[in-house]
């Protein structure tokens, strides 16, 4: 079955960097790509951009340009989503998705908390 | 770029009630329009995508419609497995935004 399976709960410091990863299993990972959602506490969802796995093509959210990286690696079908320069407001569940559009395949979600 | 507006913020409803969520985009979005339920501590799940069309394993009890810039999704009867949080997503063009999320708890 279709799986997605992120890494695990991160703490960090205010301007530090997060990588986040989300292995896919289950289906051919080129055919789809991956999108990155994020879910502040109490917040409802954020798209923050999508890399197709096929070409490495990215499309970022706005509010995220300059400061997310997407990748793939497709030997072992692995997304990653770094975000630099953490700040408060980006303590969030973090969410992998198989983007088609729209997105019938989520990953657990990843917590990352950013605190001093 | 193009807003997405759900209504209401929230809702309470009895067992067996018929339960209307309504999405407004700022722009036409043809049929590009999702719905998802997403329970407490869990990623969302797949309901309804292009606007109408139910995912599969998803109970009949959900439909949706619509088409542009308003869409509807209604639940024929509430159920208590129901309670969630409703969002919809436009994906037409990026960016893939969502609604602001709709609660539905059981009265």
């Amino acid at each position: 079955q279709v799986q997605l399976v992120q890494s695990g709960t991160e703490v960090k410091k205010p301007g530090a960097s997060v990588k986040v990863s989300c292995k896919a299993s289950g289906y051919i990972f080129t055919n789809y790509g991956i999108s990155w959602v994020r879910q502040a506490p109490g917040q409802g969802l954020e798209w923050m951009g999508w890399i197709s796995t096929h070409d490495g093509i990215t499309n970022y959210a706005q509010n995220f340009e300059g400061r997310v990286i997407m990748a793939t690696d497709t030997s072992t079908s692995t997304a990653y989503m770094e975000l630099r320069n953490l700040r408060s407001d980006d303590t969030a569940v973090y969410y992998c998705a198989r983007h088609r559009p729209p997105y019938d395949a989520w990953g657990q979600g990843t917590l990352v908390t950013v605190s001093s | 770029d193009i807003q997405m507006t759900q209504s209401p913020s929230s809702l309470s409803a009895s067992v067996g009630d018929r339960v209307t969520i309504t999405c407004r985009a700022s722009q036409g979005i043809s049929n590009y329009l999702a719905w998802y339920q997403q329970k407490p501590g869990k990623p969302p799940r797949l309901l309804i995508h292009t606007a109408s069309t139910l995912q599969s394993g998803v109970p009949s009890r959900f439909s949706g419609s619509g088409s542009g810039t308003d869409f509807t999704l209604i639940i024929s009867t509430l159920q208590p497995e129901d309670v969630a949080t409703y969002y919809c997503q436009k994906y037409n063009t990026a960016p893939l935004t969502f609604g602001g999320g709709t609660k539905v708890e059981i009265k």
